[in-house]
């Protein structure tokens, strides 16, 4: 089955500058890529996702790259805010999402003030 | 916020007795999911379903029944509760392959003593 991986664990950065998390795949025939923010306690929300007829996708200071060929897509996130903070999960799957995703461990991203 | 209700927030049992946690949509969603989320591992996908009486098995469905007898309900039993299986549980739903993303409920703590 598909495997996600992904990194870092841990982002710390200043308030301003950019977050950048990564993630890859196994298989690939997975079509659909979505990313989702986490608060403590709370449930996932998704933030943004993309397809892979697409190589990048943006909304406002969120964008997402998508490289079919290394089976790797990636999260930025420009001019961080101290709301920024939470644990961001990416996800894979197959069937563009009907089947079900996979996702990554995710990661704690830290807007340091 | 899409309108799913999962029901019960929290549940705290006894190893050994049968657990059943809900799911119950209002959108009207073809597609419904249920995932566990532990530290270290993110959220994997347990059951899902693509129709009423459609059901289908994911990453980690050992020791879990689900069914769907109407569209908007979707149940997760556990037939006798192990330790191993204190989680959280989130209900996810979807209209469909390439249609609409997954929106996540609110999630049930279920405490297995």
């Amino acid at each position: 089955g598909e495997n996600v991986e992904q990194h870092p664990s841990t982002l710390s950065v200043q308030e301003g500058d950019s977050a950048v998390i990564k993630c890859t795949y196994s298989d690939s025939a997975s079509n659909y890529f979505p990313w989702y923010k986490q608060e403590l306690g709370k449930r996932p929300q998704l933030i943004i996702d993309i397809r892979s007829n697409v190589g990048e996708k943006k909304d406002q200071r969120i964008a997402v790259t998508l490289n079919k060929t290394a089976k790797h897509f990636s999260l930025h996130i420009t001019e961080t805010q101290p709301e920024d903070s939470a644990v961001y999960f990416c996800a894979a799957s197959i069937g563009g999402g009907a089947d079900g995703l996979t996702f990554g461990k995710g990661t704690h991203l830290i807007i340091q003030p | 916020d899409a309108g799913i209700t999962q029901s019960p927030r929290h549940k705290v049992t006894e190893t050994g007795t049968p657990v059943t946690l809900r799911c119950h949509q209002t959108e009207n969603h073809r597609y419904m999911y249920w995932y566990r989320q532990d530290p270290g591992h993110g959220l994997r996908l347990i059951h899902y379903s693509y129709g009423v009486k459609d059901t289908d098995k994911g990453e980690v469905s050992d020791g879990y029944s689900v069914s769907r007898s109407k569209t908007e309900d979707f149940l997760l039993t556990l037939e006798s509760a192990t330790s191993s299986q204190t989680s959280v549980y989130f209900c996810a739903i979807s209209g469909g392959q390439g249609t609409q993303p997954q929106h996540f409920g609110d999630g049930t703590r279920l405490s297995i003593l």
